[in-house]
């Protein structure tokens, strides 16, 4: 089975700065997508970014980003710029390769809070 | 993009009623929805998968006869809550795959907003 941690309950940062949400994973799989989710007031859950396990390449989407390290478990999501639209629970997710796509594990969630 | 409505989005009942929440897909079937629940400040976990068709597959632990899953159509999936009760309070989130994106689309599911079950 797959467990997802993220080790930080509450996160805040100035506007225009930047900050670090930090997830680990423990998995016997090799093949595998992770994602981190972001989760506002409204309780919509928005994908930020996803990455695949087989790409070296972290991914990026616009002011997030991510430090992907395979051998060590680790996913964490680097957002640049913080806007106060970027206030919300954002959940770390993985799904083994060749399971059902709903088949989520979410970690605890981080609450992340932009201040003006 | 895809988009997954729900609703009710917040319902209120009395312990020992039933309550169905509806999921749908507005611009794309989906032979495949899923539904999870939400405990307040906590993670989301799986309960089911509901398969158009056929019955729905249960995560371990989620009592099939308490949370009542019907896929009957491609982009219709409902959940019924019977004999509620308090503890059964919660909020209930749907999930779906647009199968058309296909591509790098392919792997992305599409969230409902959520319904907001209070059990009294």
């Amino acid at each position: 089975a797959q467990t997802v941690t993220q080790s930080q309950p509450e996160m805040s940062v100035q506007e225009a700065e930047t900050v670090t949400l930090s997830c680990t994973y423990d998995t016997s799989e090799n093949n595998y997508y992770l994602f981190w989710y972001k989760q506002p007031p409204s309780r919509q859950m928005i994908l930020v970014i996803r990455q695949e396990a087989y790409k070296q390449q972290n991914a990026t989407e616009n002011r997030f980003s991510v430090n992907f390290q395979k051998a060590a478990k680790s996913f964490s999501l680097k957002i640049s710029d913080s806007q106060l639209g970027d206030t919300a629970m954002y959940f770390c997710a993985f799904r083994a390769g060749g399971t059902s796509y709903g088949k989520l594990t979410f970690g605890q969630g981080t609450i992340l809070t932009v201040h003006p | 993009g895809a988009v997954v409505s729900q609703h009710p989005s917040w319902v209120i009942c009395k312990s020992g009623t039933s309550v169905k929440i509806e999921c749908r897909s507005l611009d794309f079937q989906a032979t495949t929805m899923f539904w999870y629940r939400q405990f307040p400040k906590q993670s989301l976990m799986l309960m089911a998968t509901s398969n158009e068709g056929s019955k729905a597959t249960y995560e371990q632990g989620v009592e099939k006869d308490k949370f009542l899953i019907n896929h009957a159509s491609l982009t219709l999936s409902t959940l019924t809550v019977t004999s509620a009760h308090p503890e059964d309070s919660s909020f209930y989130i749907c999930s779906a795959r647009d199968y058309i994106q296909g591509g790098s689309g392919a792997n992305v599911l599409t969230f409902g907003a959520g319904s907001r079950l209070t059990v009294l």
